[in-house]
């Protein structure tokens, strides 16, 4: 069955790093997703992604933030100046869109660990 | 804005018996409604959706929910819990367009005993 990858699993940084967190959603899907879960809480929307461009993003979503995909496969999210709070798990998800009924696939998501 | 209520944080059965985890939602727009499960080091898993058409919908492993407007509910049920359910499972609402944010409630942790 396919399905969304994510690597790396783990990332550690130090504070004011440039991070990069990768997916690779399913291959027929047009719509593209992370979220995040800071330990404790609940699941996040961070950003939509469609057609090269983002769809929607969150109040979390802001200027050190950058989504990308550059290439026909991989999707990506930077962090440009890691800062403490940031470290949580980020999820990636991948729909189909149409009529799928907005069926989003998740990965196993990236711990990203701050220091 | 579109939220979710997960009543219950922790919430522990039998194996055997009856599972609940409750999920009331509040949107402005008629939502389309899921739950998913997640289990030790893995990532969210679609147990199943609601979009339109019979209000009763069934999913993976067992477990089926409800949709009932009147009472802004979607509650999670299994007829006899199993070991392998014990997971965290969170319910989510989005808007009915395509590529829509999920929000998602807070969770339900299932324990299973013996």
């Amino acid at each position: 069955e396919p399905e969304v990858t994510q690597t790396p699993s783990h990332q550690v940084t130090q504070m004011g790093q440039e991070v990069i967190l990768r997916c690779v959603p399913i291959s027929n899907h047009l719509y593209f997703y992370w979220y995040r879960q800071i330990l404790g809480q609940k699941v996040e929307f961070l950003v939509s992604f469609y057609n090269n461009e983002i769809s929607e993003k969150s109040e979390i979503f802001d200027d050190q933030f950058s989504v990308e995909r550059p290439d026909g496969s991989n999707f990506t999210l930077k962090i440009r100046s890691t800062k403490l709070e940031d470290s949580a798990m980020y999820f990636c998800a991948s729909s189909e869109g149409g009529a799928s009924g907005n069926i989003q696939y998740f990965g196993a998501g990236t711990r990203l660990s701050v220091l | 804005a579109q939220s979710v209520t997960q009543l219950g944080s922790h919430v522990s059965v039998s194996e055997g018996a009856l599972v609940l985890l409750r999920c009331n939602y509040s949107s402005s727009v008629p939502p389309y409604l899921f739950w998913y499960v997640q289990y030790p080091n893995q990532g969210l898993q679609l147990l199943l959706k609601y979009t339109t058409g019979a209000t009763l919908v069934k999913g993976i492993n067992g477990f089926e929910a409800e949709f009932k407007k009147s009472e802004t509910s979607f509650h999670l049920t299994k007829p006899s819990a199993h070991m392998s359910d014990a997971a965290e499972y969170f319910c989510a609402v989005s808007h009915t367009g395509t590529a829509s944010k999920l929000t998602f409630g807070t969770g339900t942790r299932l324990q299973v005993t013996l």
